[in-house]
């Protein structure tokens, strides 16, 4: 079984504050996903890493994959209150050919202004 | 393009009562995916359909749980009859295909149905 560990849990920050969050795993993923999930809604993907090492940057939000593709963090510069939400990782990997998606616990992001 | 309709948005039930709950997939999506997601915790996933055949759900408790993809298109998920330990937001998603390992690809997730059983 894949298990993603996302730290921290919560994290409450100020406005104009940068922050890190991370996505730690023992298993090895083809590619790791960030989604963003706000009150009532469903996730909404941001970015998909898929090489070792890997960096991309979605204005100030930067993704990074490990290089061993077991882990992956998020920074965000300059936080805003519209930054505010769930913010989930999600390892993809193939059973038998089928590709799924294993989410991690989340971490529950405030901006306050 | 439409998204990911989901019905209904809320639901509160009492134990041992039987609960649906409906999806409609962005159009030409082959897979559906079923997910619960508990309050505080990522969505884990309950079942998977290519089509209308299902590929895994080995997640899914089935002495309670039970969806069906008719025609591969719209999808329904029943519990009967409902555990408190139930409540969760049950989220639908879809994507294009079940592609090979070369890319990567995309779930788009619907709103969710929060159930609540008392």
């Amino acid at each position: 079984t894949q298990l993603l560990e996302q730290s921290p849990q919560f994290l409450s920050i100020q406005e104009g504050e940068n922050l890190t969050v991370y996505c730690n795993s023992s298993s090895v993923f083809s590619s790791l996903q960030w989604y963003r999930q706000e009150p009532g809604e469903g996730p909404v993907l941001l970015v998909t890493v898929v090489t070792g090492g890997e960096v991309k940057k979605l204005k100030r939000l930067t993704f990074q994959f490990g290089d061993a593709r077991k882990d992956s963090s998020l920074h965000i510069t300059a936080a805003q209150p519209g930054d505010t939400g769930l913010y989930l990782c999600a390892g993809e990997f193939s059973n038998f050919g089928n590709e799924k998606l294993t989410f991690g616990t989340g971490t529950r992001l405030t901006i306050i202004p | 393009e439409a998204g990911v309709a989901q019905s209904p948005r809320y639901k509160i039930i009492e134990k041992r009562q039987s609960v649906a709950f409906w999806c409609n997939p962005i159009s030409g999506h082959a897979t559906l995916y079923w997910y619960q997601q508990i309050l505080g915790q990522g969505p884990k996933l309950l079942i998977q359909f290519q089509n209308n055949g299902v590929v895994d759900d080995s997640q899914l408790p089935k002495d309670r749980f039970s969806a069906e993809r008719l025609k591969g298109v719209d999808s329904t998920l029943k519990i009967q009859p409902a555990k408190l330990e139930d409540s969760a937001v049950y989220l639908c998603a879809s994507s294009l295909v079940n592609r090979g390992p070369s890319s990567s690809y995309e779930q788009y997730f619907g709103p969710g149905t929060r159930l609540t059983v008392t």
